[in-house]
């Protein structure tokens, strides 16, 4: 079975730059989810897709990031206009729950690495 | 939401069995407890879950007691690739799931 991919796998800009990160969940997969993962930190919940549809982006920073999931299976996450402090490994994960329930288990892409200057 | 609460490191020797304890004190009636371990440059990879007392599968075991206040993750005979950092998380619900710091651990040959 495929794991997640996601593209690129690092990305070096300046700030102000708008930048897109792409992810493509195993196949049949229901939910996707976008993290943030700081440097020394555990990843953050950006947002959580139930097939094309969000159930939660309460901690996505709205004025600069977006995310969609059209067709309900590839997702990309933008920033724009980019700041310093969005250096960080953006992660990309979907589970095979129709409604994102506790015991899901999360399969994870391999991240791609943002770099800000 | 449940916050759980582990040691920022650890340390052990190659064969030894680890244990790692995660503090949840407010979890929930319908709250699980997973594990997460995360390699440098990958993404968290699950490794185990539970409700109460215990599981075992291939590569861990979780403890809980019965006042589910806390777990402990078990790792049997660990090598050098079990080098990583390793997240408690408790979640029911819908509740989205949350990734505290994690436990690093560094297993010395």
């Amino acid at each position: 079975e495929a794991g997640v991919a996601q593209s690129p796998r690092y990305k070096i800009i300046e700030k102000r730059q708008s930048v897109a990160f792409w992810c493509n969940p195993i196949s049949g997969h229901a939910t996707l989810y976008w993290y943030q993962q700081i440097l020394g930190q555990g990843p953050k919940l950006l947002i959580q897709f139930q097939n094309n549809g969000v159930v939660d982006d309460s901690q996505l920073p709205k004025d600069r990031f977006s995310a969609e999931r059209l067709k309900g299976v590839d997702s990309t996450l933008k920033i724009q206009p980019a700041k310093l402090e969005d250096s960080a490994v953006y992660l990309c994960a979907s589970s095979s729950a129709a409604f994102g329930g506790p015991t899901d288990t999360q399969y994870f892409g391999p991240g791609t690495r943002l770099t800000v200057l | 939401l449940a916050k759980t609460t582990q040691p920022i490191s650890m340390d052990s020797y190659e064969g030894q069995e680890v244990n790692i304890t995660c503090s949840h004190n407010n979890i929930a009636t319908n709250d699980y407890i997973t594990w997460y371990q995360q390699f440098p440059s990958q993404g968290p990879r699950f490794i185990i879950q539970g409700y109460k007392t215990k599981v075992t599968n291939e590569v861990a075991s979780l403890f809980i007691p019965a006042d589910r206040k806390s777990s402990t993750l078990s790792l049997p005979r660990v090598s050098l690739s079990d080098t990583a950092v390793y997240y408690c998380l408790v979640s029911g619900g819908y509740q989205k799931v949350t990734f505290g710091t994690g436990t690093k651990l560094q297993v010395i040959p």
